[in-house]
Parts: structure tokens; C-alpha cells; sequence
């Protein structure tokens, strides 16, 4: 069965410093996501990205966020200037969207990033 | 706000036992997903509906638009089905907007 790809699985960075999630979706679907889960937390949507730009974003998806999709396989998050409450668990998700109707939603198995 | 509000938080069952989870939102949506989150924390999709009644294997999902409310069911539960069940709802709009989640129930299965 198709999978969405996350890398790292785990990563401890300094207060300040950047990091990109990366993800990659499966291959013939066109919408991607990125989420994330504060520990004991709801899961919680940062952004959406379709046709190579951001189609809808949350309150939490500030200027020290970014997207982008490289090439045509990665889909990458970076945090420009990690603070302690970046710390969580970031789910990348894909999904196809055929006749009004998503099909095919898929997580990937998350990065687990903690800031120190 | 739109909010996605699941029941109950936590449920403790036996082996056997008939499980139904609920979840109930407050705006028209277009779609609706039941997640399993094991402890290692991946999310696995379980179903997508928009209307009626789908089934696989043990597991039922049923939602009823116009009371907006949905529910997960789980026949002869097994050890194995303790997870926590989420409930997340795409609301009308299109289709790139991201799926609003319910807090989760906690589910665990004693032999």
C-alpha cells in the first residue's frame, strides 16, 4: 500500500536553530499537509499546499514557517528559529482530489522534534 | 470556533465487548475521518464518509449530516483495538483545507 514518508523520525535541536521536516507524499496525489501534536495535545493543522503554493494555513503557521516542494517528490517544513514550544510531534499527510471529493488521505508516521 | 467533540475521553472494556465512540460537530462539513493513533504515535486513516454507513472488518463508522454527529463502532474488541480513536472533520470550503480534530478517545481492551 502506497505510504507517506517522514524523515527524521526523531530530532533534538538547540533553541534558535532552524530545521526542515521532510516528507514525501505519494506520488500521484496533489494536495499536501503538515500537522503537528503538542504531547497530550490534539492534533492541530498548520498548512496546505497545492500547484507548488500554500492554499490554506493556520494562526499557527507564522513567518518562522516556511513550505516547499524542491523537486517533485520532497515536501519539506522548516522552522527558521526554534523555540521551545516548537517542540511536538509534525505529521505530514497527502491526499488526491478528484470530482469535489478528497481521496486517499494518508499520514506519515510523524517527526518527533524536540527543541532544548 | 468549529469544534469536534468526541465521547467518551477514555473507555476501559473487556475482550468482547461491543465499543462505540461518538463525535459530534457544529458547522456543515464535507467529509468526515476516523484515525487510530497507537502509542508510537502514528496515524493510521481508518475511514473517510460523508454519508451513510461504512464497514471493515470489525469496525463500523456511521454519520448522520443533518444531526452532525458520528459514530465509530467496534464489534468483538480485542486487545489489539487499544488505541486512541480520532474523529476529524473536513469542513465545507475545498479541497485543500485541513481536517479540524477532536481531542481523541482513549481506548483500552483488557484480556
Amino acid at each position: 500500500e502506497p505510504e507517506v514518508t517522514q524523515t527524521p523520525s526523531h530530532q533534538v535541536t538547540q533553541m534558535g536553530q532552524e530545521v526542515i521536516l521532510r516528507c514525501v507524499p505519494i506520488s500521484n496525489h496533489l494536495y499536501f499537509y503538515w500537522y503537528r501534536q503538542i504531547l497530550g495535545q490534539k492534533v492541530e493543522f498548520l498548512v496546505s499546499f497545492y500547484n507548488n503554493e500554500i492554499s490554506e494555513k493556520s494562526e499557527i503557521f507564522d513567518d518562522q514557517f516556511s513550505v516547499e516542494r524542491p523537486d517533485g517528490s520532497n515536501f519539506t517544513l522548516k522552522i527558521r528559529s526554534t523555540k521551545l514550544e516548537d517542540s511536538a510531534m509534525y505529521f505530514c499527510a497527502s491526499s488526491a482530489y478528484i470530482s469535489r471529493q478528497v481521496y486517499g488521505y494518508t499520514f506519515g508516521s510523524g517527526t518527533r522534534l524536540t527543541v532544548v | 470556533k468549529n469544534e469536534v467533540e468526541q465521547s467518551p475521553q477514555n473507555l476501559t472494556a473487556q475482550e468482547g465487548e461491543f465499543i462505540t465512540i461518538n463525535c459530534s460537530y457544529s458547522v456543515g462539513i464535507s467529509a468526515l475521518h476516523w484515525l487510530q493513533q497507537h502509542p508510537g504515535g502514528g496515524i493510521v486513516s481508518l475511514f473517510m464518509l460523508s454519508s451513510g454507513k461504512k464497514k471493515h472488518g470489525r469496525l463500523i463508522a456511521t454519520i448522520n449530516i443533518q444531526e452532525k454527529h458520528s459514530s465509530l463502532h467496534i464489534t468483538a474488541s480485542h486487545p489489539r483495538d487499544s488505541a486512541v480513536y480520532i474523529c476529524a472533520v473536513l469542513y465545507s470550503g475545498g479541497g485543500a483545507d485541513g481536517l479540524t480534530f477532536g481531542k481523541g478517545t482513549h481506548l483500552i481492551i483488557q484480556p
